[in-house]
């Protein structure tokens, strides 16, 4: 039992490349969701979904897509990286509200 | 968006003192959560609060969740060195929506 993956772990991009990052669960868990942080502040919302084939925004979605084809995988998409978009991006998965979400170990992500 | 004030920013203490962190928003929410996070790892829940005025324990660990539903604090009671890491306080609303505070950093000297 694996819990929640990301890969990859690091990642150098130059600015306006794309990317994809892959998250992966083995719980079965309905919800995932998508993080990014940043020195000196929490983590913030970027996307999440509440299902297979469904997906919402969080707190900042802008420059980012998601896709949730299958229930154990939620990918997080860059389509044309930034700069400012250099963070450590996690990912998390749950049961359900208000379950505990379990977090993935991160990807650190650098955009020059 | 709405923030949350996690205070104090760091914490250098000596092994066996007790630890009082705490976190303050403007907005309610229906849910807090205190999570710790090591180097190189996501974040670990600690505990979880559902109910304005509840009290839970998680062995040395106490948090409350505050009678307006905008704050909360963690209590570690006698640290030890393995307490060292970031305790992060989150608040849920009544979606999936979450915030988290910005983290205060714990340290343990021997």
């Amino acid at each position: 039992n694996a819990g929640v993956t990301q890969t990859p772990k690091f990642r150098v991009l130059k600015t306006g490349q794309s990317m994809t990052l892959l998250c992966a669960q083995d719980m079965n868990h309905e919800y995932m969701y998508w993080y990014r942080q940043d020195p000196g502040m929490g983590l913030r919302l970027i996307h999440y979904s509440v299902g297979e084939g469904t997906t919402a925004k969080g707190e900042v979605p802008d420059g980012y897509n998601v896709s949730r084809l299958k229930k154990q995988n939620f990918l997080l998409g860059l389509e044309s990286a930034a700069p400012s978009q250099t963070s450590v991006y996690f990912c998390a998965s749950s049961s359900g509200t208000p379950n505990e979400q379990f977090f993935g170990p991160g990807t650190r992500l650098t955009v020059l | 968006g709405q923030q949350l004030n996690q205070s104090p920013q760091s914490m250098f203490i000596q092994e066996g003192e007790d630890v009082s962190m705490n976190c303050t928003s403007s907005s309610i929410f229906n849910t807090w959560l205190w999570y710790k996070q090591e180097p190189g790892e996501g974040p670990v829940l600690l505990i979880a609060l559902y109910k304005a005025g509840e009290l839970t324990s998680n062995g040395r660990l106490t948090a409350q969740f505050g009678i307006t539903r905008k704050d909360s604090f963690l209590n570690i009671s006698a640290s030890i060195p393995s307490d060292v890491g970031i305790y992060f306080c989150a608040g849920r609303f009544n979606n999936n929506d979450m915030r988290f505070g910005a983290g205060t950093r714990l340290t343990v000297k021997p």
